[in-house]
Order: structure tokens, then C-alpha cells, then sequence
């Protein structure tokens, strides 16, 4: 079975670009988190959706930061404009119901680097 | 104070060493653990749930004290390909239902020949 896809899986850019970072869920998973990972902080959760609809999005860092979930199948995390703070590894993971005990399953991850 | 709190680590233990790793939560409510393995640069990977009973999968042990708060995970034989970060995860009631996990800082384990 395919697991969390996410892409792309390296991204460099520049100080001030628009960065897009997606990822597709397990089919079949009702939640969705975006997660952010450093040295310093470790892993931060970002945003939560689940059937779709954002639940928590208090770890958004700020504006710049967005997220969207059209359908079932897709998520997206842009940020607008890149800050070299910005550089990380963001992870997708998803959730089935709360049958499985609400583990998360992570995606590879999309390692950021904002110059 | 973190609402789950680890020992970073590093552990350096041989190959065949048993080893325990320790982790503390804050939130009572909390129902759901788990620990989870991250392999440097990959993905955190779902290593085992903790049930109230503890449990055991191979050489992994995991048990859970709710008065005092706290998990814990035993390594038994200890693999060089147990090297790893280990991360403690709780999840966090929200009155809305919907639950959120928070991940512990991780432990540093190195096996060593």
C-alpha cells in the first residue's frame, strides 16, 4: 500500500520566493497534519485538518505561512515570501479513524532550505 | 513546563545491552501513547503503541504508569540497527473532540559494536 507521498522531496530557494510544498494522505485517512522539524525546536505541529477542514491551526508560525485541503486525496503548505528561518524538514502525516488509535503515519518529508 | 518531556541523550550502550528510556507527560486526560523511531534524516516511523497493561513486541517493551505520569520503553538485546531516535508521543483531548498528538524531543540511542 502507498503510504503519505509528499513532494517535492528537496526544495532550494531564495529569501522572498513562494514555496509549495504538498502532499497526498493515505487513502482512506480522515486527518491531516503538517508538521515542522529542526534542530533547535524539534517537531512542531503546523495545522490539522480533518474530513477536509482545518481544525487547528495555531502552529502556524504567521501569515506567510498557508494551508489547504481541496479534497480527500490532497494538501498543500505555501509559504509566501521565504525566510531563511524558514529552513527545515516538513513532514505530512495522516490519521485513519479513531478505530486505529489515532497513530500517524509520516510521509518522507520535504527538506527546505530558504536562502 | 513541555507537555512531554525526554531525556535527549545520547545513550551509548554495546551491542546486547538492555536499555530503558524514560519519557513524562503533563496532560492527565491524555489517553492515547505511542513511541515512535526516527531514523536521521527519515521519517518519524510508528514503532509501538502503549497499552495501560504494557506490552511487548520482541525485544521492545513498553509500559505506561498513569498516577505517576510517565512511559517507558525497554530495548532488550540491543541491535547496531536499533541506533535511532527514539520519540515519546501523547495525545492531547481537545474539548472539540478531535485529538492532537504531541511529540517528545526525542532519546538519542548508539549501539555500538
Amino acid at each position: 500500500d502507498a503510504g503519505v507521498i509528499q513532494s517535492p522531496r528537496h526544495e532550494v530557494t531564495e529569501m522572498g520566493q513562494e514555496v509549495t510544498l504538498r502532499c497526498k494522505p493515505i487513502s482512506g485517512h480522515n486527518s491531516l497534519f503538517w508538521y515542522r522539524q529542526t534542530m533547535m525546536r524539534g517537531l512542531e505541529l503546523l495545522i490539522y485538518f480533518n474530513n477536509n477542514v482545518p481544525i487547528d491551526d495555531s502552529g502556524m508560525p504567521e501569515d506567510r505561512f498557508s494551508a489547504k485541503m481541496p479534497n480527500a486525496s490532497f494538501s498543500t503548505l505555501k509559504i509566501q515570501p521565504s525566510e531563511p528561518r524558514d529552513s527545515a524538514v516538513y513532514f505530512c502525516a495522516s490519521s485513519g479513524r479513531a478505530g486505529v488509535g489515532y497513530e500517524q503515519y509520516f510521509g518522507p518529508g520535504t527538506r527546505l532550505t530558504v536562502t | 513546563r513541555k507537555e512531554v518531556e525526554q531525556d535527549p541523550g545520547p545513550f551509548n550502550v554495546p551491542e546486547g545491552a538492555t536499555v530503558a528510556f524514560n519519557c513524562t507527560y503533563s496532560n492527565s486526560a491524555s489517553q492515547s501513547f505511542f513511541w515512535y523511531r526516527q531514523d536521521c534524516r527519515k521519517e518519524p516511523k510508528l514503532l509501538m503503541s502503549v497499552y495501560s497493561s504494557g506490552n511487548e513486541d520482541g525485544r521492545f517493551t513498553a509500559q505506561l504508569n498513569r498516577a505517576s505520569q510517565y512511559i517507558s520503553l525497554l530495548i532488550r538485546d540491543s541491535k547496531l540497527s536499533d541506533s535511532a531516535t527514539y520519540l515519546c508521543v501523547v495525545n492531547s483531548p481537545r474539548g472539540t473532540g478531535f485529538q492532537k498528538l504531541v511529540f517528545g524531543t526525542g532519546t538519542r540511542l548508539l549501539v555500538s559494536p
